[in-house]
């Protein structure tokens, strides 16, 4: 069973920049939850993808934008960055969009200079 | 944003002692997870638990579900160096699409 992978691992970009995260989906899994997890903070929820389409949203702005593929793999992209969203974003996979439990990969770690 | 309140904070024990630590919340949660977080690392699932009241165990590691459905407990039997690492829970309410992570427990195990 393949684990949930996400690129790349570390990242720097400068403010105003856009990036762009991938997450590949645990076997099986058919959604994907994405979370920003500030430094000695736990995770905060940005969205979650079921069916290729938002199922819905934590409080982030617009500049924060996803997609979901056919085969279930995510990206997260950040337009306009700031230096507040320097974190450590991670991707979570689950076997539905409801309670069920999610895997999360070991993320992506941004730093905005 | 929104997180649960996790207890202790942070804690240091001795190899060998049992841990305990606790999540509260001010909304009625359906589910409760636990996780460990090792640094560098994303948060690992260790427990799941779906009814009140419920008492589930993963080797060392029991959690329970509150009767009251805001709060959830972890322990720790017998510590070893490796529990070394972050604690958190996450809520899911009956009806959303999202899991609300606690403010975490650093556990830190003297040999």
């Amino acid at each position: 069973e393949t684990g949930v992978t996400q690129s790349p691992t570390h990242l720097i970009k400068t403010r105003g920049q856009q990036v762009t995260l991938r997450c590949s989906s645990q076997s099986g899994h058919n959604t994907v939850s994405w979370y920003q997890q500030a430094l000695g903070q736990g995770p905060q929820f940005i969205f979650q993808y079921y069916r290729e389409e938002e199922n819905g949203r934590g409080n982030f702005p617009p500049r924060f934008s996803g997609l979901q593929f056919p085969n279930y793999s995510s990206e997260l992209n950040v337009n306009a960055l700031e230096l507040d969203d320097s974190a450590l974003y991670l991707c979570a996979s689950s076997s539905g969009p409801k309670d069920q439990p999610q895997h999360f990969g070991d993320g992506t770690r941004l730093s905005i200079l | 944003g929104q997180q649960l309140n996790q207890s202790p904070q942070s804690m240091f024990i001795q190899e060998g002692e049992d841990v305990s630590m606790n999540c509260t919340s001010s909304s009625i949660f359906n589910t409760w997870l636990w996780y460990k977080q090792d640094p560098g690392e994303g948060p690992v699932l260790l427990i799941a638990l779906y009814k009140a009241g419920e008492l589930t165990s993963n080797g060392r590691l029991t959690a329970q579900f509150g009767i009251t459905r805001k709060d959830s407990f972890l322990n720790i039997s017998a510590s070893i160096p490796s529990d070394v690492g972050i604690y958190f829970c996450a809520g899911h309410t009956s009806g959303t699409y999202k899991y609300i992570f606690g403010t975490g427990t650093r556990l830190k195990v003297l040999a």
